[in-house]
């Protein structure tokens, strides 16, 4: 399974909002509803923040939001803040009963 | 207070091998499915295998198939990972994480144990 594709990095002011893509194919993402997303602080495990696509663990900001078209997954920070500085894994079902992560995307709060 | 605490981790020469162990508190273990995820020094995340609540189930990732050996205690509420015939491309933080919805999404992270693999 090859990696998914996200951009190795995004940033935006505080206060503004920014999303990050997730491409795959119709072998994992275009073909599941099984997206997640993971946000990670340096030297710190991975935290969920968005599962199955959408939905949004208990404690997560409403500011997170994930949506999907197509081969392509999107996780979307609204009203940024300087703790949303960190990196960002997408996750999706691959099938056979395997899964794939993005190559991951560093998110910069100017 | 729900907790994952991974162990073993250390430096070891190619051929090797390792046994990692991943020790859960605060929740039911024996009903749900765990999974290992690694990390190269730098490096993105990358899913390792995956354990079902009864053992019943069992997968892995390609690059570790017929090496690595995954396995669970539930009376000891204790998660495994057997590493054999270790590689320096295994070098990575290998870090437990729990599955509660049979979703392939991991909700609750150990700390993570490093794992070297040098001569």
């Amino acid at each position: 399974q090859s990696a998914l594709t996200q951009p190795a990095s995004v940033s935006g002011s505080p206060g503004q909002s920014i999303t990050i893509s997730c491409t795959g194919t119709s072998s994992d993402v275009g073909s599941y509803n099984l997206v997640s997303w993971y946000q990670q602080h340096p030297g710190k495990a991975p935290k969920l923040m968005i599962y199955e696509g959408s939905k949004r663990p208990s404690g997560v900001s409403n500011r997170f939001s994930g949506s999907k078209s197509g081969n392509t997954a999107s996780l979307t920070i609204s009203g940024l803040q300087a703790e949303d500085e960190a990196d960002y894994y997408c996750c999706s079902y691959a099938g056979s009963s395997s899964v794939v992560f993005g190559g991951g995307t560093k998110l910069t709060v100017l | 207070e729900v907790q994952l605490v991974e162990s073993g981790g250390g430096l070891v020469k190619p051929g090797g091998s390792l046994r990692l162990s991943c020790a859960a508190s605060g929740f039911t273990f024996s009903s749900y499915s765990m999974n290992w995820v690694r990390q190269a020094p730098g490096k993105g995340l990358e899913w390792v295998s995956s354990i079902s609540s009864s053992s019943s189930y069992i997968y892995y990732a390609d690059s570790v198939k017929g090496r690595f050996t995954i396995s669970r205690d539930n009376a000891k509420n204790s998660l495994y990972l057997q590493m054999n015939s270790l590689r320096a491309e295994d070098t990575a933080v290998y870090y437990c994480a729990r599955d509660p919805d049979h979703d392939w999404a991991f909700d609750i992270w150990g700390q993570g144990t490093m794992v070297t693999v040098s001569s």
